[in-house]
């Protein structure tokens, strides 16, 4: 089953504007993570927040984290053409959740050129 | 350093036959995780293995099996194949399986007939 819900569904841009994605989840986490996913090829990882931490910046990625309302959200800004993938978050539980994220349904964006 | 690699890319089974799935981790890395991917059901987590111990499994039915070698090379194996089955199935790896982001490979993608 599904940790949780992803916000937008579908995102459609224009290249050089900011994408917003937002994601819920339903248990206690150690962390969450982000992942792109061009075409139904293999997953990439993009940024780890724990669950003490609250922003955290990789290029022109920045994700926040409200634990007290679990949720995050993923901003990609100055969009680009090749951003455009589903997106997905993950959540792990740590303790003795070896090896098991629990992935939302993940938002397709399209960046148009 | 080298990626995840899964093979085969591509796999075509009929109904009732069994298959076997492989997974080599990044160097070092001891924990290899196996996920599901289908349009119905997204991203499900099967199982992980650690130094050649399942330490986690998800809520598959027992068809589903895995194992891991010595060299932290991991196989997965589905047997009597039900039209269901058909999904990409997704190898991550990580250095402890928890605390850590995972490194995915590009996945085999499975067609039960």
């Amino acid at each position: 089953s599904q940790q949780g819900e992803e916000d937008p569904q579908a995102l459609s841009i224009q290249e050089g504007e900011n994408a917003t994605m937002n994601c819920s989840y339903k248990t206690s986490i150690n962390n969450l993570q982000w992942y792109r996913q061009n075409s139904g090829r293999g997953l990439v990882h993009l940024i780890l927040i724990r669950s003490n931490e609250r922003e955290k910046h990789s290029g022109r990625l920045r994700v926040t984290l409200d634990t007290s309302k679990k949720s995050s959200s993923l901003l990609i800004t100055a969009s680009r053409a090749a951003d455009t993938a589903s997106y997905f978050c993950a959540t792990n539980a740590g303790g003795t959740s070896y090896g098991k994220l629990t992935f939302g349904q993940g938002t397709i964006l399209t960046v148009h050129p | 350093k080298a990626g995840v690699t899964q093979t085969p890319r591509y796999l075509i089974k009929t109904r009732g036959q069994q298959v076997t799935l492989s997974c080599s981790p990044i160097s070092g890395h001891r924990s290899v995780s196996w996920y599901q991917q289908t349009p119905g059901q997204g991203l499900q987590f099967l199982f992980e293995y650690f130094s050649e111990t399942q330490r986690n499994k998800g809520n598959f039915p027992g068809r589903f099996s895995g194992r891991q070698f010595s060299n932290s090379r991991s196989e997965m194996n589905v047997s009597t194949l039900e039209l269901g089955d058909s999904a990409l199935y997704l190898c991550a790896s990580s250095s402890d399986g928890t605390y850590y982001g995972y490194t995915f490979g590009s996945g085999t993608r499975l067609t039960v007939v």
